[in-house]
């Protein structure tokens, strides 16, 4: 069975600088996807962005971007240039041959001012 | 606007009551999802649908029936209330069949079961 870890339940950073959230998963599939999400304090869940596991090039949106290593099974997000608008849960989650995403337990990230 | 609504919002009930969580979703999403969300485990998939009449368990299932008459209506029902099912419920929706489709969410109900 698939699992996703994120081992940092909570980082702060200060808002301009630059912040990794990291995310290691388990699978035994070679063709996958794997995601970011935002959940601000809205509760709304965001897609922040996509990887597709047969691509070797990191994917990026704007600000931010991933580390996907496919051997290393880690798949961290980078934000840049942090905002107080990124004050946010974020959930790693993976896609595998079923159409179900398995998440993990969130990273609550706080942008200071 | 994600094309999913969820109703009610809030929703407080008590221990053996029967409750029902509504999503209704306007974009044609073939799969749709219900999950929970509690703090220190992420999101858990409940069950899903993969078209009208066709529904499967997700991780935690127990406790919960799902039904999928009509493809823009996937309501989840709470047989017996237990206070384990305190949380925050959300309905999900992806238009195509595989995976690499982003999952659209409706923005959850918070129920409260004293």
């Amino acid at each position: 069975a698939q699992t996703v870890t994120q081992s940092q339940p909570e980082m702060s950073v200060q808002e301009a600088e630059t912040v990794t959230l990291s995310c290691t998963y388990d699978t035994s599939e070679n063709n996958y996807y794997l995601f970011w999400y935002k959940q601000p304090p809205s509760r709304q869940m965001i897609l922040v962005i996509r990887q597709e596991a047969y691509k070797q090039q990191n994917a990026t949106e704007n600000r931010f971007s991933v580390n996907f290593q496919k051997a290393a099974k880690s798949f961290s997000l980078k934000i840049s240039d942090s905002q107080l608008g990124d004050t946010a849960m974020y959930f790693c989650a993976f896609g595998g041959a079923t159409n179900k995403l398995i998440f993990g337990t969130g990273t609550l990230l706080a942008v200071q001012p | 606007d994600a094309g999913i609504t969820q109703s009610p919002r809030y929703k407080i009930t008590e221990t053996g009551r029967q409750v029902t969580l509504m999503c209704h979703q306007t974009w044609s999403h073939s799969y749709m999802f219900w999950y929970r969300q509690d703090l220190g485990h992420g999101l858990r998939l409940i069950y899903y649908s993969a078209a009208a009449d066709i529904t499967d368990k997700g991780e935690v299932p127990d406790g919960y029936v799902v039904s999928r008459s009509k493809t823009e209506n996937f309501p989840l029902t709470l047989e017996s209330a237990t206070r384990s099912q305190t949380s925050v419920y959300f309905c999900a929706g992806t238009a195509g069949t595989a995976s690499y489709n982003e999952q659209f969410f409706g923005p959850g109900t918070r129920l409260t079961v004293l």
